[in-house]
């Protein structure tokens, strides 16, 4: 089983802060994605990656996916109380199908 | 929109019993998954299926089986439930490939 290491675990950032979160992991993933929960909710996609280097931009949230496919990091930009949740980061296998989660990072923005 | 719908949002057995979590989803979807979320831990696979009366074994099977009988619906059982498996379960569906997982609200199971 590959192993997705996702730090950090907890952050909690005033209003207007920037942010990173980061995912590490010794194995190669096909793509990465991003997903965000919300208590009593399941994790909602946010973004996936597929190829080495790319960089993906959701509003104020950038997404990279590492050059050899093996990490990838959150950039929240000015962050917003409704940025609040749980982001949980998720490789692909290069075989199969399967999803392999991060711990996640709950991340609470004080106004 | 995916709609992945999971019977019970709130659920309270005893030690001993068998249990059954239901999922069912909307989109058709070939590939469905059973989840259990930790704090601390991430989510991690209990069992998937492919298809129809297809399963596979996930990372942390022990204690748990499946069932998919139809397409929609995919069942995780407890034999016989245990107070380990106090947890949130998310069940999530996807068409195939590379496409993204969408998952239910969770079910909140404690045993007692």
């Amino acid at each position: 089983t590959q192993l997705l290491e996702q730090s950090p675990q907890f952050l909690s950032i005033q209003e207007g802060e920037n942010l990173t979160v980061y995912c590490n992991s010794s194995s190669v993933f096909s793509s990465l994605q991003w997903y965000r929960q919300e208590p009593g909710e399941g994790p909602v996609l946010l973004v996936t990656v597929v190829t080495g280097g790319e960089v993906k931009k959701l509003k104020r949230l950038t997404f990279q996916f590492g050059d050899a496919r093996k990490d990838s990091s959150l950039h929240i930009t000015a962050a917003q109380p409704g940025d609040t949740g749980l982001y949980l980061c998720a490789g692909k296998e290069t075989s199969g199908s399967r999803l392999t989660f991060g711990e996640g990072t709950q991340l609470t923005v004080n106004p | 929109d995916v709609k992945v719908t999971q019977s019970s949002r709130y659920l309270v057995k005893r030690t001993g019993e068998k249990v059954f979590l239901e999922c069912v989803q909307d989109m058709d979807h070939e590939n469905m998954f059973w989840y259990r979320q930790d704090p601390g831990l991430g989510l991690r696979l209990i069992y998937f299926s492919y298809d129809v009366k297809m399963k596979e074994k996930g990372d942390i099977p022990e204690g748990y089986s499946v069932s998919r009988e139809k397409k929609e619906r995919f069942s995780l059982i407890l034999e016989s439930a245990s107070t380990n498996q106090t947890s949130m379960y998310l069940c999530a569906s996807r068409r195939g490939g590379q496409q993204p997982q969408h998952f239910g609200d969770g079910t909140r199971l404690s045993i007692l």
